[in-house]
């Protein structure tokens, strides 16, 4: 089955300390991305990779931190200069040669820092 | 950056047609419209998209104005499963950016 899968779905981090969220993709898109989600609210662009060895600051990237080193893999570090890093983190790809070009989400990661 | 405003929330009968609206006033000629849901704590999904022609799949129908300053997503027949936060987006497609923007969509609550 082609998918986004992002690991694990529940995280329980201390205040101060970084950690590395997961995103795989099997669907042999190039671009990939990630977004967060406050409750009650939309989603906002953290980072996005439009090819390997690539990305781009979205519009929330302070605090956060990520590497595109294979085309499959788009991990995401938040790190403990967040201010506020508990949220509903969501991963996506698409390719702009498919006809649709349209953004495949993964289940996403609920982050909760204590 | 707001490019479209949806209500926030709307309630439909199961069985029944719901109408999901959305402005989109200063859409840009080579800005397309998408549809995506959430379902609660889900990824979104992506529902249609189109340019000014009227689109159909089978998930829904999307009724873009002439002017193409607003547009309709039409599920013909809810069910308790569409019950979900919908997303009226506008994008570039085929962009080397790719983003979309996320507003906060407008919550549908179908009902028994």
């Amino acid at each position: 089955d082609g998918g986004i899968t992002q690991s694990p779905k529940y995280l329980f981090r201390k205040e101060g300390q970084n950690v590395t969220l997961s995103c795989e993709q099997n669907l042999n898109h190039d671009a990939m991305y990630w977004y967060r989600q406050d409750p009650g609210q939309g989603l906002r662009l953290i980072y996005y990779s439009q090819i390997v060895n690539d990305f781009q600051k979205g519009d929330i990237a302070e605090g956060y931190s990520v590497s595109r080193e294979k085309k499959e893999s788009f991990p995401l570090t938040v790190t403990s200069a967040q201010k506020n890093p508990t949220a509903f983190y969501l991963c996506a790809s698409s390719s702009p040669l498919v006809r649709t070009d349209t953004q495949y989400f993964g289940p996403g990661t609920r982050l909760t820092v204590l | 950056d707001a490019k479209t405003t949806q209500p926030p929330s709307m309630d439909c009968a199961e069985g029944r047609a719901a109408n999901l609206p959305c402005n989109h006033s200063t859409i840009s000629g080579n800005e397309y419209v998408y549809w995506y849901r959430q379902i609660h704590s889900q990824g979104p999904q992506y529902i249609i998209h189109g340019l000014k022609n009227n689109e159909t799949n089978e998930m829904a129908s999307l009724i873009i104005t002439e002017d193409r300053k607003s547009s309709t997503l039409i599920l013909p027949h809810a069910t308790l499963r569409d019950t979900a936060v919908y997303y009226c987006i506008v994008g570039i497609r085929g962009s080397t950016l790719g983003r979309l923007y996320f507003g906060r969509g407008t919550q549908l609550t179908v009902w028994p």
